[in-house]
């Protein structure tokens, strides 16, 4: 099985950066997921790493240390509308997601 | 439009009782998945199943039962509805092709056991 652990809660500013922690053990490890998801929706796909380094897609970046089982996600220019849960979920050989608790963005103004 | 969808969106029962919660997907993905989502705890697998006809359990699957039929329906059956049981559930489906391929989920149904 996996242990993932996240922070459960982070407040930041409109316009500042914010970068959410995930640490986790696996016992087959096929790729780390992080999705967002608002309240009272489902959750939706933000990035995938399965190599070592840095995945960058427009203001959101995720990185990946497979040594470390450690991996973080970050959110540049950060708007209202990233005040959501975010979500690090791991996948392990028979494609099982197994996810953490999720961390709460509250974006102030 | 392509998606998943769940049925109902929510609901509210008597202990004891059966219920079934739907789920259709229209991608033509080989997997499917049901987790329930309770606070602080995130989502939790209770049952997937990666091909039609075939089924496994996951993290939480006592009390649940599920079928696939066929490639598009992932019935979830709680046979003797508890409390414990109150929580957001969510079916989700993917491709199972490796790399970047991620779930997708549906809109949930929120359950309340009383």
């Amino acid at each position: 099985g996996q242990n993932i652990d996240q922070p459960t809660e982070m407040t930041a500013t409109e316009g500042a950066i914010v970068q959410i922690n995930c640490t986790y053990q696996t016992s087959g490890f096929n790729g780390l997921f992080w999705y967002q998801q608002h309240a009272g929706e489902a959750p939706t796909f933000l990035s995938y790493n399965v190599l070592d380094g840095l995945e960058e897609k427009g203001r959101f970046s995720s990185f990946l240390s497979r040594s470390k089982g450690y991996s973080y996600l970050l959110l540049k220019e950060l708007q209202m509308k990233d005040s959501a849960s975010y979500l690090c979920a791991v996948r392990d050989s028979d494609y099982k997601l197994s996810f953490g608790a999720g961390t709460t963005v509250t974006v102030r103004a | 439009i392509a998606g998943i969808t769940q049925a109902p969106t929510s609901q509210i029962l008597a202990a004891g009782r059966r219920m079934t919660l739907r789920c259709t997907q229209d991608m033509r993905h080989n997997a499917m998945y049901w987790y329930r989502q309770d606070l602080g705890l995130g989502l939790r697998l209770i049952h997937y199943s990666n091909t039609a006809g075939t089924t496994g359990k996951g993290e939480v699957p006592d009390g649940y039962s599920v079928s696939r039929a066929n490639t598009d329906d992932f019935p979830l059956t709680l046979a003797s509805a508890v409390p414990s049981q109150t929580s957001v559930y969510f079916c989700a489906s993917s491709r199972l092709a490796g790399g970047p391929d991620t779930q997708y989920f549906g809109p949930g149904t929120r359950l309340t056991v009383l």
